[in-house]
């Protein structure tokens, strides 16, 4: 089975400075998905942004970009230009290329955007 | 506003009582899905519906009952509930019950159980 580990449950940063969430999988698959939400406090996920598994460029929208290192089993985030709205609960998430499609979401990561 | 619309908001009940968690969506989606998040645990899923069939049960306790009458619309009607069962019910919808699909979650419903 999959496993999803967050291992910061809580960080801090800085209005517009960079902050770095990491989280790492486990699987023996060659061909999966991988996922950022976001939950702020109205407590809605939100995709953040989105890596397909056989892409070896990593993922970009705006000021969200991914760290994917397939071997390593690694994906963080990385959030540049930190604004008050980024603070919520940010999930990483993994989910099968095969049949099964089922979303497995790590522990999640508190981030402050302190000003 | 992701169009996944969750009723109540919040809601305390007891153990003997029976009550029910309503989800719609106005995004023409034909899959939905239930997820619980429970305080410094992962997302579970629980149950997902693809074109109002049923075709996943996570080894969810029957006190959970889950409807869903067409796709726009998904129910969770609870009875019979443990202290354990309280969490945030999350309820998410997705074009199709795919591989790659983009999931669009709704607010949730904070459940007390007392």
């Amino acid at each position: 089975a999959q496993t999803v580990t967050q291992s910061q449950p809580e960080m801090s940063v800085q209005e517009a400075e960079t902050v770095t969430l990491s989280c790492t999988y486990d699987t023996s698959e060659n061909n999966y998905y991988l996922f950022w939400y976001k939950q702020p406090p109205s407590r809605q996920m939100i995709l953040v942004i989105r890596q397909e598994a056989y892409k070896q460029q990593n993922a970009t929208e705006n000021r969200f970009s991914v760290n994917f290192q397939k071997a390593a089993k690694s994906f963080s985030l990385k959030i540049s230009d930190s604004q008050l709205g980024d603070t919520a609960m940010y999930f990483c998430a993994f989910r099968s290329g095969g049949s099964n499609y089922k979303l497995t979401f790590g522990k999640g990561t508190l981030l402050t955007v302190n000003p | 506003e992701t169009g996944v619309t969750q009723t109540p908001r919040h809601l305390v009940m007891g153990m003997t009582n029976k009550k029910s968690l309503k989800c719609e969506q106005h995004l023409g989606h034909n899959a939905m899905y239930w997820y619980k998040q429970s305080a410094k645990k992962p997302l579970e899923l629980m149950f997902v519906y693809n074109f109002k069939e049923q075709t996943e049960n996570n080894s969810v306790p029957s006190r959970f009952s889950p409807e869903c009458p067409n796709s726009s619309h998904l129910f969770l009607h609870l009875h019979t509930l443990q202290p354990e069962d309280s969490a945030l019910y999350l309820c998410a919808s997705s074009p199709i019950q795919g591989v790659n699909e983009k999931l669009f979650f709704g607010s949730g419903t904070q459940l007390s159980v007392l």
